[in-house]
């Protein structure tokens, strides 16, 4: 199993400010995910991130509005920029250990914009 | 691409009944299928992970099963208990299993 620590739990932020959302792992893990999940609805994969590369973002995601960062094996950040209320969600960091294992997931962090 | 759609997407239930969440998905080129419990301000908890091989899953109250040539998975709740009220979401294991597919849900509430 995987412990996963996320920071900030929740915050609330003005439009058009940027927030770097942390995950600390207290394994190492080759890969981390980054989940976005909007009022309501389910979680939405934003991008993948390996140590020592650039993250991978799925459709509908880009790097300048969702740049991350991978700087060793334990932690990764993704920061939310030129916020709008539309990006108000929970942002969730997750690991994968390998295909027979479970998926574990950060507590996630309470984005609100106003 | 998958699609994963769980029904319903609430249910209210007294105390002590037996109760099944249901879990459908488009494609049945899954390598996975895991059962997540997810309360307010607690992130996600895995409960149950079906391999592609595997049909069912038990732990506890807890009975997963997976038919992948039907797209369908249930999660059996055994005895309901208040404490098992939380939303619970099904996700399929996609491109090795590292990505994950996620279903919008059931928001399950167990009545003393």
């Amino acid at each position: 199993s995987a412990v996963i620590s996320q920071k900030p739990s929740r915050d609330i932020c003005q439009r058009g400010t940027s927030l770097t959302i942390q995950c600390q792992v207290d394994s190492q893990v080759t890969m981390m995910f980054w989940y976005r999940q909007q009022p309501g609805q389910s979680l939405t994969l934003i991008a993948t991130a390996n140590q020592g590369s650039e993250a991978t973002y799925e459709s509908g995601f880009v790097i300048d509005k969702f740049p991350i960062s991978r700087p060793n094996l334990t932690f990764s950040t993704l920061t939310v920029s030129n916020m709008s209320p539309e990006d108000s969600s929970i942002y969730l960091c997750s690991v994968w250990q390998g295909p027979a294992s479970s998926a574990f997931f950060g507590q996630g962090t309470r984005l609100t914009v106003v | 691409k998958q699609e994963v759609t769980q029904i319903p997407a609430a249910l209210s239930v007294p105390e002590g009944e037996n109760l099944v969440l249901n879990c459908s998905f488009t494609d049945s080129a899954i390598y996975n299928l895991q059962w997540f419990r997810q309360d307010p301000g607690k992130g996600l908890t895995s409960l149950l992970l079906i391999q592609s091989s595997q049909r069912e899953q038990t732990s506890g109250r807890l009975n997963a099963s997976l038919d992948k040539s039907s797209g369908r998975s249930t999660l059996y709740i055994a005895a309901s208990q208040p404490g098992d009220s939380a939303t619970y979401l099904c996700a399929v294991g996609i491109q090795g299993a590292q990505k994950l597919v996620f279903g919008q849900g059931t928001r399950l509430t167990i009545n003393p």
